[in-house]
C-alpha cells in the first residue's frame, strides 16, 4: 500500500464545476503539500498546510490530521486549471513522499 | 527573483556518457532538493542539502549518481556512466528550511539513448 494515495486518478469536468481531489496518507506528518504540474511540465507549489484550511483565489485546501486526509477544492473551474495535482507529505525522515497525482481536465 | 534556474533544459546523450545537470537555487534559500520524475515511478526525491551539506542521499539510485553543492548558489547532479533507464525529468527545488514551501525549477529532460 502506498504511503500517500490520491483519488481520483483522472478527473474531467465542465467549466464552472466544483472540483474535489482527495489525498490520504498513512505516515505521521508535520505538514502536507499540494503541488500543481502544468501540461508543459513545470511544478508549482500551491499550498503547504498543517491544520485547518487555506484559501488562495479559487483554490481551497483542507487537512484533517487525525483522519490523515486532505482535500483540494477548486471552485468555478476553468480550462486553465487543467493540470496534474500532486499531494506530498514529509514523514519523520523529512523526505517528501509524493502521491501519484490526479490528472484534471476542464472542458469549456 | 528569477526563481530556481536549471540547465540544460534538455539533454540527449548516449549510453555511457557523463551527464551533468546544474541548479541555481533562489537566493537566500538554504535547502536544495533534487528530484526525478518518470512515468513509472512518479516524483522521487534523490537527495537534499541543507546549508550546502547533504542531509539525505538515500534516494540516489546507485553509485553512478553523485551530487554536490559547493556553495549556496550552485548545485550539480552528475550521472556517470549514464544508462537508458536514467531517462527522466530531473527537477531541482529550493526552500528556506527543509520543512517549508519548495520552489521548483523548470526541470531538465534527460534522454539517454
Amino acid at each position: 500500500k502506498n504511503e500517500v494515495e490520491q483519488s481520483p486518478q483522472n478527473l474531467t469536468a465542465q467549466e464552472g464545476e466544483f472540483i474535489t481531489i482527495n489525498c490520504s496518507y498513512s505516515v505521521g506528518i508535520s505538514a502536507l503539500h499540494w503541488l500543481q504540474q502544468h501540461p508543459g511540465g513545470g511544478i508549482v507549489s500551491l499550498f503547504m498546510l498543517s491544520s485547518g484550511k487555506k484559501k488562495h483565489g479559487r483554490l481551497i485546501a483542507t487537512i484533517n490530521i487525525q483522519e490523515k486526509h486532505s482535500s483540494l477544492h477548486i471552485t468555478a473551474s476553468h480550462p486553465r486549471d487543467s493540470a496534474v495535482y500532486i499531494c506530498a507529505v514529509p514523514p519523520a525522515t523529512d523526505k517528501l513522499i509524493f502521491g501519484t497525482g490526479t490528472r484534471l481536465q476542464v472542458f469549456p | 527573483d528569477a526563481g530556481v534556474i536549471q540547465s540544460p533544459r534538455h539533454e540527449v546523450t548516449e549510453m555511457g556518457q557523463e551527464v551533468t545537470l546544474r541548479c541555481k537555487p533562489i537566493s537566500g534559500h538554504n535547502s536544495l532538493f533534487w528530484y526525478r520524475q518518470t512515468m513509472m515511478r512518479g516524483l522521487e526525491l534523490l537527495i537534499y542539502f541543507n546549508n550546502n551539506v547533504p542531509i539525505d542521499d538515500s534516494g540516489m539510485p546507485e553509485d553512478r549518481f553523485s551530487a554536490k553543492m559547493p556553495n549556496a548558489s550552485f548545485s550539480t547532479l552528475k550521472i556517470q556512466p549514464s544508462e537508458p533507464r536514467d531517462s527522466a525529468v530531473y527537477f531541482c527545488a529550493s526552500s528556506w528550511g527543509q520543512y517549508n514551501e519548495q520552489f521548483f525549477g523548470p526541470g531538465t529532460r534527460l534522454t539517454v539513448l
